[in-house]
């Protein structure tokens, strides 16, 4: 079993619509959690970074980390075509070592 | 702000070729990762510097791999020979110690 799990999709929604996405874990370790984003032929990109159980919003974003059920979640609110892109979650215990989802596929359609 | 800059962008090259990638980390990082993806095995930690010093290079396939840090604005991650199994996307990332790391747009290299 993996470490980090987390839905590949692809996931499809239409302009306007809330993106849901998530990961859960197994290591009770971890303690900073990161979404990262990821176009075409481009390197992840940070998005959100947490520590601990949570929610934490910047802008349309919003991430929420539920420590006590090992589950960590990205939502996208009024989701945009150019937010079209590779969603990888991320997270590390108390050191440098980052663990990472194998990332969801988004289309936003217009 | 310059972000962590990463040449070549493309490589393709024939097995057996040696094969050097280079990175630039954001200025005042003191730590620096390389990393390898793939379809089949995601996003994969190589090596890890912290102040030029190689801390962790577990994830260094094998001998064929090397990786070094000269000083605080460069490093390289080498391969020789190479073999088209090395074929991937390979990111260098850079951070302050204990804050998120930031990724470069990587090296896509093809071995033949």
């Amino acid at each position: 079993q993996k470490e980090v799990e987390q839905d590949p999709g692809p996931l499809s929604v239409p302009e306007g619509a809330i993106v849901s996405l998530n990961c859960t874990y197994s290591n009770s370790a971890f303690q900073y959690f990161m979404w990262y984003r990821q176009y075409s032929r481009k390197g992840p990109e940070l998005l959100m970074y947490t520590y601990s159980s949570g929610n934490k919003e910047d802008g349309r974003f919003t991430a929420q980390v539920d420590k006590s059920s090992k589950y960590i979640s990205l939502f996208i609110r009024d989701s945009q075509p150019s937010d079209s892109a590779t969603y990888l979650c991320a997270m590390r215990p108390n050191d440098y070592k980052l663990s990472f989802g194998a990332g969801t596929t988004v289309t936003v359609r217009a | 702000d310059a972000g962590v800059i990463q040449s070549p962008r493309h490589e393709v090259t024939e097995m057996g070729q040696e094969v050097t990638l280079r990175c630039k980390p954001i200025s005042g990082h003191n730590s620096l990762f390389w990393y390898r993806q793939t379809m089949m095995r995601g996003l994969e930690l190589l090596i890890y510097f912290n102040n030029n010093v190689p801390i962790d290079d577990s994830g260094m396939p094998e001998d064929r791999f090397s990786a070094k840090m000269p000083n605080a604005s460069f490093s390289t991650l080498k391969i020789q020979p190479s073999e088209p199994r090395d074929s991937a996307v390979y990111f260098c990332a850079s951070s302050l110690a204990g804050e998120p790391q930031h990724f470069g747009d990587g090296t896509r290299l093809s071995i033949l």
